[in-house]
């Protein structure tokens, strides 16, 4: 049983680069979402799908784009990389998002702009 | 705005003592809380998760309370080990529309000194 696997584990790319973060799970999950997770910040929410072809906005979803085209997959991509996107990126997952649930975390991202 | 506090940021404790982790959030409405296990490099692992309707939840040595009239949740860990070193997070998630987001707080770094 993988869970939720996210490629690559880590990345450097050049300020103006764009890349897509992959994430996948196994678990036929309807809820899927993306955090970024920074030193004194907490994790915080970029964006999230509620089912295949539904997304929106998290909380910090500038220069950010997601697409949800199968339940498996749930990619974020990076249109034009900043530095401050320097982050580790972490992909979740849960059967429903009003449903008691327990949440799933992928093993992160390590993600850096220079 | 749900915030979510965990104060000290970082605890040291000798092995065998058996402790206790703190977290408070603003907003009492909550649907659900739930605590988490992070180790260094690796994503986040659900421990326990409390419905709002229940008081406590448990699992082997852990032990997780809530008491959402006072914005509190606690995390007891029973006859500490030197594995039980990890970051430890809570999360809140509301009942729907803007507040159904899973708010997490900045976690506590446990070291457990053999």
């Amino acid at each position: 049983n993988a869970g939720v696997t996210q490629t690559p584990k880590f990345q450097v790319l050049k300020t103006g680069q764009s890349m897509t973060l992959q994430c996948a799970q196994d678990m036929n999950h309807e809820y899927m979402s993306w955090y970024r997770q920074d030193p004194g910040m907490g994790l915080r929410l970029i964006h999230y799908s509620v089912g295949a072809g539904i997304t929106d906005q998290g909380e910090v979803p500038n220069g950010y784009n997601v697409s949800r085209s199968t339940t498996e997959d749930f990619p974020l991509r990076l249109l034009s990389a900043a530095p401050s996107q320097t982050s580790v990126y972490f992909c979740a997952s849960s059967l429903g998002r009003h449903s008691g649930n327990t949440i799933y975390f992928g093993e992160g991202s390590w993600l850096t702009v220079v | 705005k749900q915030e979510v506090t965990q104060i000290p940021a970082a605890l040291s404790v000798p092995e065998g003592e058996n402790l206790v982790l703190n977290c408070s959030f603003t907003d009492s409405a909550i649907y659900n809380l739930q605590w988490f296990r992070q180790d260094p490099g690796k994503g986040l692992t659900s421990l326990l998760l409390i419905q709002s309707s229940q008081r406590e939840q448990t699992s082997g040595r852990l032990n997780a309370s809530l008491d959402k009239s006072s914005g509190r949740s606690t995390l007891y860990i029973a006859a500490s080990q030197p594995g039980d070193s990890a970051t430890y997070l809570c999360a809140v998630k509301g009942h729907s529309g803007a507040n159904s987001k899973l708010t997490f707080g900045k976690g506590i770094t446990l070291s457990v000194r053999p």
